[in-house]
């Protein structure tokens, strides 16, 4: 079974400055999807940015960007010019042929103004 | 319009009684999925539907029945609960293609935050 693992419970960084946010997981499948949701404490689950596998260049979405490295299973999510809005719970999360969703344990970003 | 909208917003019942948990979507999704999430804890998966088909069930107990009456619309009932099921009910959907059904973007509501006493 694919298992998703976020070593960070908590990270904080202050306005403006740049944070990433660690993931890795665990597959035997070739083809697979990877992606970043944000959690703030509104509880909406918020699409940040997505991975598809077969593709080395890393996926960027205005400030916030991945490290894929697929040889190591890991995908990192990097959040430049931090804004206080970024505040939330940032969930990794891996989805491969049998269509289920597997998260991380999550990772709760804070934000110093 | 990207919305998927569950109502309540919060329902507190007791183990005896029978309610259901509802989600909306109109953007043309034929894959609906139901997670539960604990505080603290990431969402874990219970059902999908794919094409108003039950394709997953992830050995949820039988106190909780999915249905999918149609394209837009995905129901959870609630009967016999638990204390411990109390939760965070998410609903989310997504396009379905087929075998690609991985690669869809899966788009969450808000959730039910159910308290069971």
């Amino acid at each position: 079974a694919q298992t998703v693992t976020q070593s960070q419970p908590e990270m904080s960084v202050q306005e403006a400055e740049t944070v990433t946010l660690s993931c890795t997981y665990d597959t035997s499948e070739s083809d697979y999807y990877l992606f970043w949701y944000k959690q703030p404490p509104s509880r909406q689950m918020i699409l940040v940015i997505r991975q598809e596998a077969y593709k080395q260049q890393n996926a960027t979405e205005n400030r916030f960007s991945v490290n894929f490295q697929k040889a190591a299973k890991s995908f990192s999510l990097k959040i430049s010019d931090s804004q206080l809005g970024d505040a939330a719970m940032y969930f990794c999360a891996y989805r491969g042929n049998n269509n289920d969703m597997r998260f991380g344990a999550g990772t709760r970003l804070t934000v110093k103004p | 319009d990207t919305e998927v909208t569950q109502t309540p917003k919060h329902l507190v019942m007791g183990m005896t009684n029978k309610k259901s948990l509802k989600c909306e979507q109109h953007m043309g999704h034929r894959a609906m999925y139901w997670y539960k999430q604990k505080a603290k804890k990431p969402p874990e998966l219970m059902f999908v539907y794919s094409y108003e088909k039950l394709s997953i069930n992830e050995s949820v107990p039988s106190r909780f029945s999915p249905e999918c009456p149609n394209s837009s619309l995905l129901n959870l009932h609630l009967h016999a609960l638990q204390p411990e099921d109390s939760a965070l009910y998410l609903c989310a959907s997504s396009q379905s293609r087929g075998l690609e059904l991985a690669k869809n973007i899966q788009y969450f509501g808000a959730g039910t935050r159910l308290s069971v006493l």
